[in-house]
């Protein structure tokens, strides 16, 4: 199993572009989470889906953020326009909606914009 | 809202030492509580859990405590080795299943010295 992957591990963007960080799952978990890290604000959860269907968007910032998830092994989350103050670390988290099944994390996004 | 307070914010200690991180939740519907171990340029990796219908978990050098009735809960590391220097983050949820979504605490940096 490769785990969580997101992509791309790092990115540098100026302020006002489109940022797109991507996410893949563990196959056959059900519920997908992304969380902002900052050394201010800790881990923070931005939106969850369960079964491809988001459940809870209040830890959207702003409108500039939105979520997607089309099918059970992709996820993406958009950023237009990019400020600085958006710059943090990004982790896609999945599991499977079950008793005993964990968070299994990614190795994040770190996302800087200058 | 649900927060979850995490203390200390640092902590060193010598190797072979025990190590103690205590968090408090404010949501009484919490159920579940992992913890996350998380080391530099890695996502958070689940590390022990605990339910609220269990008081004590161990599983080799770490072991969790809760309190259902004074809503605290603590991580308990026996002889600490170098390697074990790492962010811990507490976390809770409720939820039938552990569905609900993972509010976390603001981290721990552990230090263990040589």
């Amino acid at each position: 199993d490769a785990g969580v992957i997101q992509s791309p591990r790092h990115e540098v963007t100026e302020m006002g572009q489109e940022v797109t960080l991507r996410c893949k799952p563990i196959s056959g978990h059900n519920s997908l989470f992304w969380y902002r890290q900052t050394m201010m604000r800790g881990l923070e959860l931005l939106i969850y889906f369960n079964n491809n269907v988001p459940i809870d968007d209040s830890g959207m910032p702003e409108d500039r953020f939105s979520a997607k998830m089309p099918n059970a092994s992709f996820s993406t989350l958009k950023i237009q326009p990019s400020e600085p103050r958006d710059s943090a670390v990004y982790f896609c988290a999945s599991r499977l909606r079950r008793v005993g099944h964990g968070y299994t994390f990614g190795s994040g996004t770190r996302l800087t914009v200058v | 809202g649900e927060n979850v307070e995490q203390h200390p914010s640092t902590l060193s200690v010598q190797e072979g030492d025990s190590a103690v991180i205590k968090c408090t939740y404010s949501d009484s519907a919490s159920n579940y509580f992992p913890w996350y171990k998380q080391e530099l340029g890695k996502g958070p990796q689940l590390i022990i859990d605990i339910r609220s219908n269990v008081g004590e978990k161990k599983d080799q050098r770490i072991a969790v405590t809760l309190n259902k009735t004074a809503k605290h809960f603590s991580l308990h590391i026996t002889e600490t080795q170098p390697e074990d220097s790492a962010v811990y983050f507490c976390a809770a949820s409720r939820g039938r299943s552990n569905t609900g979504k993972l509010i976390f605490g603001q981290g721990t940096t552990l230090q263990v010295k040589p």
